[in-house]
């Protein structure tokens, strides 16, 4: 079954820069999008169509693509920003979703 | 605003069929936009994607859940529903509502309930 891969953890210092990265064989041809999720909470989407971002998520909070492989990017990182994140994307035939395995932002 | 909330109850013998509704209001789930599904987390663990529903009826599921799994949709009550059947522990998990990605609207899964733990337990 198709499978999407993210780095357990990501540790950074609060104003530095956070990048995870999701790999997937099928995300040349099929948007990504990220959320991110604290404890005992629904996850938030923060990123859509690879790059795009919702109303009320920040600036700091980036997308890019380049081919088999998306990040998100988070800037100048605040203790908030603490949190598990997790890629989302569909198979080569758009009709069957996976979530990434899942990374765990830790603001040192 | 659109809101989704899950309903069913919180615990499930081994064997027997999980079974979840999803009430959707502030907007309807007739959308030609959007598929509609259910996601869930075992206890500190990640997402999984359980499966989607059109309004006309149409359905996916996750390979792996497939075998078990039957969703489908009451567009008189706006609503949507979840049937697992011979659950075991490892189906313990919160389960989510939610409005999946949608090509047309160009939009992620950006609406979801506040997830409802449902444990496996005799």
């Amino acid at each position: 079954s198709y499978e999407l891969t993210q780095p357990p953890s990501v540790s950074v210092s609060p104003g530095q820069t956070a990048r995870i990265t999701c790999s997937g064989d099928a995300l040349p041809k099929q948007y990504a999008y990220w959320y991110q999720q604290k404890p005992g909470q629904a996850p938030v989407l923060v990123i859509y169509k690879d790059s795009e971002r919702p109303s009320g998520i920040p600036e700091r909070f980036s997308g890019s693509s380049s081919g088999t492989t998306v990040t998100l990017t988070i800037s100048g990182v605040q203790a908030e920003d603490e949190a598990d994140y997790y890629c989302q994307s569909a198979d080569s035939s758009g009709t069957h979703y996976v979530f990434g395995t899942g990374t765990k932002v830790t603001v040192l | 605003q659109l809101q989704l909330q899950e309903s069913g109850p919180g615990l499930v013998k081994p064997s027997e069929t999980l079974s979840l509704t999803c009430t959707v209001s502030g907007g309807s789930i007739s959308s030609s936009s959007y598929y509609w599904g259910w996601i869930r987390q075992p206890p500190g663990k990640g997402l999984e994607w359980i499966g989607s529903i059109y309004y006309s009826g149409s359905t996916y599921y996750n390979p792996s859940l497939k075998s078990r799994v039957t969703i489908s949709v009451d567009t008189s009550k706006n609503q949507f529903s979840l049937k697992l059947s011979s659950v075991t522990a490892a189906d313990t998990a919160v389960y989510y509502c939610a409005r999946l990605p949608s090509a047309v609207a160009g939009t992620g899964t950006d609406y979801w309930g506040q997830g409802t733990l449902v444990t496996v337990s005799s």
